[in-house]
């Protein structure tokens, strides 16, 4: 059985400021993991992913995202915010012996202020 | 990676009326499609799973004879929405997998009147 747990359904942040949402999981084998963001009305874009390797992990805008087992955490982090960020992030795990099957966290609503 | 088009990005439909949605996959030869389920504000909920040439597995709670599945060739799996009622109406996404990588259509807002 595997779970996310996302702390915070809503973050706001200043443009600029850090971008920290957090990201908890449980997962009876070696997780995978990953971060999503998504727009209003579109699908999912993959932010970035962990699947066993490098546990500090660089995404596309910025973003990067640790993995630290001892802590069964995955945060997402960026250091300087934009304007753009504003969206729906969404956490999730996969296992490769689960049919690669996605179970997502509830979703952190990020806005960036000026 | 893969590319995934999902089709129609929205539609409209009266009550007892049934509407499909068509998740194609345009570079990738797909055994396996996922359709989830998303309510405004909320994350997203798995349906089922599209298996190319067999029945869909459905998860629990999820009724198999209102959300008909048909994955009839590689890059093409259906989500029918039998007898549609305004309960029905949300925001619908398949998806599928290339590697340990998941790959979204852009997602179908079904709203039932």
């Amino acid at each position: 059985a595997q779970s996310v747990t996302q702390l915070g359904s809503h973050v706001s942040v200043s443009e600029g400021a850090l971008v920290l949402l957090r990201c908890n999981y449980s997962s009876s084998v070696p997780p995978y993991l990953f971060w999503y963001v998504q727009y209003p009305n579109q699908g999912l874009q993959l932010l970035l992913k962990y699947t066993s390797a490098a546990t500090l992990v660089k995404g596309i805008n910025g973003f990067e995202a640790e993995f630290k087992k001892s802590e069964t955490s995955f945060h997402l982090t960026k250091p300087s915010a934009h304007m753009s960020d504003a969206a729906e992030y969404f956490c999730a795990v996969s296992s490769a012996g689960g049919g690669n099957k996605l179970t997502f966290g509830t979703g952190t609503q990020l806005k960036v202020e000026l | 990676g893969a590319v995934v088009s999902q089709h129609p990005s929205w539609v409209i439909c009266k009550s007892g009326t049934s509407v499909k949605i068509e998740c194609r996959s345009l570079d990738f030869q797909a055994t396996t499609m996922f359709w989830y389920r998303q309510f405004p504000k909320q994350s997203l909920m798995l349906m089922a799973t599209s298996n190319e040439g067999s029945k869909a597995t459905y998860e629990q709670g999820v009724e198999k004879d209102k959300f008909l599945i048909n994955h009839a060739s590689l890059t093409l799996s259906t989500l029918t929405v039998t007898s549609a009622h305004p309960e029905d109406s949300s925001f619908y996404i398949c998806s599928l997998n290339r590697g340990a990588e998941a790959f979204f259509g852009q997602g179908t807002r079904l709203t039932v009147v």
